[in-house]
């Protein structure tokens, strides 16, 4: 079955620790994303990626990371810098150039700092 | 600065009510505005709709485009508590064709 799979599900993180969220996709789509969700925020852009080896910055990116060696793979970083990172974040991707623009999203992890 | 604005943010009805959801948009070449239904994870994709006037349907959820007043809404009719969920209206992003703006979304709760 094609998707998105994101790891872990839940994330427990002292304060000063780097963490990093896993998203992989089989769907061959060329373009993805990390979005955060805080409760009456909607979703906000961290990092996306048109193509492997490639990505830009989302609205706020600042205390995260990113990297995208291959296709079907981008991990995000929270990083120490990040004031405030417990969150539930969201991974989507999309089929890449001419696509309908229509995201599909994994299920997402929670990140909670303690 | 492109702009998704939906309202209510939240509301409560009783199941076989029917319910509208709206989202008024401010997108510089606007191409198309999504519907999702988020659950307890993953937004779940619902709609696109690029063209004015045409309503998509889909069972008991319906959706219309007005690009001449910038607005969609989204119809539920006949709601039952499986209804109950955030919806979140997105639309791509002025100079890009991978950015998504989202509203905040709207909190539906269906009681029995």
């Amino acid at each position: 079955d094609g998707g998105i799979t994101q790891s872990p599900k839940y994330l427990f993180r002292k304060e000063g620790q780097n963490v990093t969220l896993s998203c992989e996709q089989n769907l061959n789509h060329d373009a993805m994303y990390w979005y955060r969700q805080d409760p009456g925020q909607g979703l906000r852009l961290i990092y996306y990626s048109q193509i492997v080896n490639d990505f830009q910055k989302g609205d706020i990116a600042e205390g995260y990371s990113v990297s995208r060696e291959k296709k079907e793979s981008f991990p995000l970083t929270v990083t120490s810098a990040q004031k405030n990172p417990t969150a539930f974040y969201l991974c989507a991707s999309t089929l890449g150039a001419g696509s309908t623009d229509t995201q599909y999203f994994g299920p997402g992890t929670r990140l909670t700092v303690l | 600065e492109d702009k998704v604005v939906q309202s209510p943010l939240s509301l409560v009805v009783h199941e076989g009510d029917t319910v509208t959801l709206n989202c008024s948009y401010e997108v510089t070449n606007f191409r198309s505005l999504l519907w999702y239904k988020q659950e307890k994870k993953a937004p779940t994709f619902l709609f696109m709709l690029t063209s004015s006037g045409i309503e998509k349907k889909s069972g008991r959820l319906s959706s219309i485009l007005d690009k001449k007043e910038l607005f969609s809404i989204l119809n539920i009719t006949a709601t039952q508590t499986g209804d109950s969920a955030i919806y979140l209206c997105a639309s791509p992003s002025s100079g890009s064709n991978y950015k998504l703006t989202f509203g905040k979304g709207t909190l539906l709760t269906v009681n029995p």
